[in-house]
């Protein structure tokens, strides 16, 4: 089976612009998370869609945004994009929110300049 | 709040035990483990929920003291295939699911 797939792989946007980031989900997985992460850190939660609604929230500013589609792929949704917003962003899947196995995606470079 | 870690890293011989420990100011419902190769997504290793059960991966265990807010990660009988940053992550209760990851481990396993 396939795993996560994120695309694009890498990306390079500059300053002001907006940027969309995909992701498929396992097959048969209905939540898909949203994480940042930056060098050194650990992956900064951003959004988990369940059943294609938000149902976690982390503390990113309004810039960011996300949807799930019908089918359980995702969009990650950057606005007005920031040289602090240059990171790797996770896409993860799981059968079910909160508390189950997650699995990750290859993830997306995004670099702001 | 974000989970400390420690230690921030650990360095092992082929064959040594390691202990990576995790721990939260906040009542905690789940602690997540992964692990990341660089350049590399992090791979799930474990979950361990409020109230005991453990999900598991083999060869790697752990435990979660609820009192206390914190889990540990054992790794016995380490493999050079054990090398890679160690991240808890963990979940509070109440209807905001945020999983909110420590800063890491790096874990180096020298033949």
């Amino acid at each position: 089976d396939a795993g996560v797939t994120q695309s694009p792989t890498h990306l390079i946007k500059t300053r002001g612009q907006h940027v969309t980031l995909r992701c498929s989900p396992i097959s048969g997985h209905k939540s898909v998370s949203w994480y940042q992460q930056v060098l050194g850190q650990g992956p900064q939660f951003i959004f988990q869609y369940y059943e294609k609604e938000e149902r976690g929230r982390g503390n990113f500013p309004d810039r960011f945004s996300a949807r799930q589609f019908p089918n359980y792929s995702s969009e990650l949704n950057v606005n007005a994009l920031l040289l602090g917003d240059s990171a790797l962003y996770l896409c993860a899947s799981s059968l079910g929110m909160g508390a189950s196995e997650q699995y990750f995606g290859p993830g997306t470079r995004l670099t702001v300049t | 709040q974000q989970p400390v870690q420690s230690p921030q890293a650990v360095i092992l011989r082929e064959g040594e035990d390691a202990v990576i420990n995790c721990s939260s100011s906040k009542a905690l419902y789940s602690v997540h483990w992964y692990r990341q190769k660089h350049g590399e997504a992090p791979v799930f290793l474990m979950i361990l929920l409020k109230g005991g059960e453990q999900k598991g991966h083999e060869k790697i265990s752990a435990s979660f003291n609820e009192k206390k807010q914190q889990s540990s990660l054992y790794l016995t009988a380490s493999q050079l295939s054990y090398s890679g940053t160690y991240f808890c992550g963990t979940l509070g209760g109440g209807s905001n699911y945020k999983l909110t990851f420590g800063k890491g481990t790096l874990l180096t396993v020298n033949p």
